[in-house]
């Protein structure tokens, strides 16, 4: 079993739709729970953090935790074209940054 | 976010040669920097870890003699590609973390394309 596993896509939804990406990972002692954008040829750029069960909202995005199921989400409202990206899910399984695991990404196309 | 700089931005060397690329952090104190290799529609991969003024702990894989690592300050790090070959192309990105900017989280720099020719 894979440390972080994502759903590969692509994930095609219309415009304005809201977008669900999901998660899971394997090690229980993980600590917290990032999501990256990753544009093509571009450098993955953080755009929500978690680190406690329930849900963070920052704009368009709400980041969801669940510990005991271990699966942290991503849902995007209002989807953009511009949101057409790789998304990346990570987990730092420790207090800091030595044992960070990047997910594969989930590919997003918004269809305008 | 955080500022991470990576340069430069893009390089072409001759097969045999070396390169050197650098990542420095902006903002902030990077007790921690690492280095990721990205081809062409494929998943980041790990390369190394490197913490201040420490010798860098490598991915399974990675000659560390062939990519040098130096993390001699809580603002830069250097990977020197040597003796570069053609398969060494790829998209070279750097990422920090540390003080000052949330333990926890990894801030990216823009990357360097690796053009071996």
């Amino acid at each position: 079993q894979k440390e972080v596993e994502q759903n590969s896509g692509p994930l095609s939804v219309p415009e304005g739709a809201i977008a669900s990406l999901n998660c899971t990972y394997s090690d229980r002692v993980s600590q917290s729970f990032f999501w990256y954008r990753q544009y093509s040829g571009k450098s993955p750029e953080l755009i929500m953090s978690i680190y406690s069960n329930g849900d963070k909202e920052d704009g368009r995005f709400t980041a969801q935790l669940n510990k005991a199921s271990q699966y942290v989400s991503l849902l995007i409202r209002d989807s953009q074209p511009s949101d057409s990206a790789t998304y990346l899910c990570a987990v730092n399984r420790g207090n800091y940054g030595q044992n960070f695991v990047f997910g594969p990404g989930t590919r997003l196309s918004v269809l305008p | 976010g955080a500022v991470v700089s990576q340069h430069p931005s893009w390089v072409i060397c001759k097969s045999g040669t070396s390169v050197k690329i650098e990542c420095r952090s902006l903002d902030f104190q990077a007790t921690t920097m690492f280095w990721y290799r990205q081809f062409p529609k494929q998943s980041l991969m790990l390369m190394a870890t490197s913490n201040e003024g420490s010798k860098a702990t490598y991915e399974q894989g990675v000659e560390k003699d062939k990519f040098l690592i130096n993390h001699a300050s809580l603002t830069l790090s250097t990977l020197t590609v040597t003796s570069a070959h053609p398969e060494d192309s790829s998209f070279y990105i750097c990422s920090a973390q540390g003080r000052g900017r949330g333990t926890y989280e990894q801030y990216f720099g823009p990357g360097t394309r690796l053009t071996v020719t």
